[in-house]
């Protein structure tokens, strides 16, 4: 079984439109993390949720939304979509309240390309 | 500001041969350094992982180095394999901050048979 799941896998969509990327996980963790990739693979924390709240809103643009209906889920959800936002978006977990440094485990990502 | 700057950016070696990734930090508040493997279409993967307590640590064919008062960690693949072949990430986080995890640039490694 997948243990950071994330659908769709590719996403391609005209400038403008709305669009959801969807994420589970099924490690019983309490944290977690969206990341963009850029064509440069930089990897960026996004957002950040534990335990459905948020803990982590970096520098995003508020056309991008996330939303944690429990635990397990985590959902970006984005507004007007623009050429800029063409990246890979990764999703990841981890148990914060675990032993020390309980290491991130991602999905493997969503690539979105805007038309 | 990148907070830990990755060096080199592509990496190119023989079968058998040693790669050294560099990664240097600026915030003294990290306390916990892992790195990644990335390979194409999947996601980050965690590789191997230090405290700044300790200068060395291995894992298999893997080893990481840190330099705590030079704020440097580097990552070494010994006897390297074509299947090593990858994009290569260090990271660092904080406790203070949901152990948020700010990323190198990468690097691309090739390793030829």
């Amino acid at each position: 079984d997948t243990a950071v799941s994330q659908t769709p896998k590719y996403l391609v969509t005209q400038m403008g439109n709305d669009k959801s990327i969807k994420c589970e996980q099924n490690l019983g963790h309490d944290t977690m993390y969206w990341y963009k990739q850029d064509s440069k693979k930089f990897l960026k924390i996004m957002f950040s949720y534990n335990n459905k709240e948020l803990i982590i809103n970096e520098t995003v643009p508020n056309r991008f939304s996330p939303k944690s209906p429990d635990k397990a889920h985590l959902n970006l959800h984005i507004n007007s979509l623009e050429l800029g936002d063409s990246a890979v978006y990764f999703c990841a977990s981890s148990q914060l309240g675990g032993s020390y440094n309980q290491p991130q485990h991602f999905g493997d990502g969503t690539r979105l390309s805007i038309l | 500001q990148q907070q830990v700057k990755q060096s080199p950016q592509s990496l190119i070696v023989q079968k058998g041969g040693i790669p050294i990734i560099n990664c240097a930090y600026e915030n003294t508040a990290f306390d916990y350094f892992p790195w990644y493997q990335q390979f194409p279409g999947k996601g980050p993967a965690l590789l191997i992982a230090i405290r700044p307590d300790v200068s060395e640590k291995k894992e298999g064919r893997f080893t990481i180095s840190f330099n705590k008062s030079a704020k440097q960690f580097s990552l070494h693949i010994m006897d390297s394999q074509p299947g090593d072949s990858a994009t290569y990430f260090c990271a660092a986080s904080s406790h203070g901050s949901a152990r948020q995890l700010t990323f190198g640039s990468g690097t691309q490694l090739t390793v030829l048979p």
